[in-house]
C-alpha cells in the first residue's frame, strides 16, 4: 500500500516550458486534489476531483489543467509554465465521510518545481 | 473574505507543555482540522473538530469553541521530533478547506 504517490520531486523549468505532475493513490479514494504551497501562505486548492471524469476549480487554477480518467490517477499539467508558478505541489486524496463530514486528506511526499 | 489566523513561529523546550492558536472567520463551518509538517516533508493529519470542546489524543489535544472562531492544538511532553510546522484549516459552507499558514514550532532542549 504506497498511499499517494507523486513524481518528479523535483523539476526545473524555463518560462514557457509545459510539464506534467503525476499523482497516484492506491486506496480507491473517492477525491483527489492538488494544492500548491508558498511561503508565508496557506496551502492553496489548485484542482479537485470527487470521481474520475469530474473536475472542478478551486482557489487558483489558472495556468494548470487536470483530468481524471480514472479513480487512481490525477495529473496536473502546466500549460506554458511562468516564474510565478514556482512552488511547493502536493497532491492528496480523502475519502468523504458523509456522517461525520470529515475529509482527512492524505498527502504526497511534494513536488518542488521551479521555473526560470 | 475567509481568514485563519495563526502564529508564524513560537519556541518551547522540550519537555514543556505549549499551546498553538488558531482564529477563523470563514463561510460556514464544517470542521476544523490540524495537520503537522516536518520540514521538506507532506503534511500528515492530527485531529478533527466538529464540536465544541476538546478532543485528546495521547500528548497531543485540539480544542473548539465554534462561538469565538478559535482553536487551539495543546502539545504536551514536548519532544524535539516535535519540531514541525502545524497547519489549522477549517471547512467552509462548501465543504472546501481553508488553511492558515501555519505555525512553525521549535523545540529547544
Amino acid at each position: 500500500n504506497a498511499g499517494v504517490t507523486q513524481t518528479p520531486k523535483f523539476q526545473v523549468l524555463k518560462t514557457g516550458q509545459s510539464m506534467t505532475l503525476q499523482c497516484a493513490q492506491d486506496m480507491n479514494h473517492e477525491y483527489m486534489s492538488w494544492y500548491r504551497q508558498d511561503p508565508g501562505m496557506g496551502l492553496r486548492l489548485i484542482h479537485y476531483s470527487v470521481g474520475a471524469g469530474i473536475t472542478d476549480q478551486g482557489e487558483v487554477p489558472n495556468g494548470y489543467n487536470v483530468s481524471r480518467s480514472t479513480t487512481e490517477d490525477f495529473p496536473l499539467r502546466l500549460l506554458s509554465a511562468a516564474p510565478s508558478q514556482t512552488s511547493v505541489y502536493f497532491c492528496a486524496s480523502s475519502l468523504t465521510d458523509s456522517s461525520s463530514g470529515a475529509n482527512v486528506l492524505t498527502f504526497g511526499a511534494g513536488s518542488r518545481l521551479t521555473v526560470l | 473574505g475567509q481568514n485563519i489566523d495563526q502564529p508564524t513561529e513560537m519556541t518551547a523546550t522540550e519537555g514543556a507543555i505549549v499551546q498553538i492558536n488558531c482564529t477563523y472567520q470563514t463561510s460556514g463551518f464544517n470542521g476544523l482540522f490540524w495537520y503537522q509538517q516536518h520540514a521538506g516533508e507532506a503534511p500528515t493529519f492530527l485531529s478533527y473538530n466538529v464540536l465544541d470542546g476538546l478532543e485528546e489524543k495521547g500528548r497531543f489535544s485540539s480544542f473548539l469553541s465554534r462561538s469565538k472562531g478559535y482553536s487551539y492544538l495543546l502539545l504536551k511532553e514536548l519532544q524535539m521530533k516535535d519540531s514541525a510546522s502545524y497547519l489549522c484549516a477549517v471547512m467552509d459552507s462548501n465543504y472546501q478547506l481553508i488553511w492558515g499558514a501555519g505555525t512553525k514550532l521549535i523545540i529547544k532542549p
